[in-house]
């Protein structure tokens, strides 16, 4: 089976640093994405990750672990503006498939 | 184009009626996907098109729902004799090239509700 696990809430405080993570299981895999969706609005692309390692791009930042089936997200120096959702999606074979987690709802607060 | 655009934003139905959901990918971007999305949770896939071709239905839940991209550009998934359970976000996203590295831009989606 394919099966995305992502924690369903968190919460951390203005100017902290905060590490997403998520687990997965996949038939196949050509990749991992990690979008940030405001409620109510579009999901929109923060990263990509396909070899093993840490991709850095800004104040994010997201590591893959293909042996462990493991990813995380790290946001630095946390604005008011994170409050989002975070989901985790995974390429299957092919390149077409995209199996997406059910989000992490990420609260900042003052 | 300036972004993903779907038409309606919204539709309300009757059930039983057919419902037909517009969706007009940036243009030159090859690839086109199609998601529904209930609260609260990620995207589920759908259908994938690459140029006017269907490379994947499997995510399509039954027979009711089919898609096209006829010239390879605006694609139309239309859901026949509506159930209450298909109430839901549905969302369209297009993406430059069919590998697995590329990024894939999400549209507004159309709220659908079945009543």
């Amino acid at each position: 089976g394919q099966n995305i696990d992502q924690p369903t809430e968190m919460t951390a405080t203005e100017g902290a640093i905060v590490q997403i993570n998520c687990t997965y299981q996949t038939s196949g895999f050509n990749g991992l994405f990690w979008y940030q969706q405001h409620a109510g609005e579009a999901p929109t692309f923060l990263s990509y990750n396909v070899l093993d390692g840490l991709e850095e791009k800004g104040r994010f930042s997201s590591f893959l672990s293909r042996s462990k089936g493991y990813s995380y997200l790290l946001l630095k120096e946390l604005q008011m503006k994170d409050s989002a959702s975070y989901l985790c999606a995974v390429k299957g074979t092919g390149g077409f498939k995209t199996i997406f987690g059910a989000g992490t709802r990420l609260f900042v607060k003052a | 184009g300036a972004g993903v655009s779907q038409s309606p934003r919204y539709k309300v139905t009757k059930r039983g009626q057919d419902v037909a959901l517009r969706c007009d990918p940036i243009s030159g971007h090859v690839s086109l996907y199609w998601y529904r999305q209930a609260l609260g949770q990620g995207p589920e896939f759908l259908t994938y098109f690459n140029y006017e071709a269907q490379q994947d239905k499997s995510g399509l839940p039954n027979d009711r729902f089919s898609a096209e991209r006829p010239e390879g550009s605006i694609s139309t998934l239309t859901i026949q004799r509506t159930e209450q359970r298909d109430s839901a976000m549905y969302r369209c996203a297009s993406s430059k090239g069919q590998g697995a590295g590329y990024e894939q831009y999400f549209g507004p989606g159309t709220r659908l509700t079945v009543t």
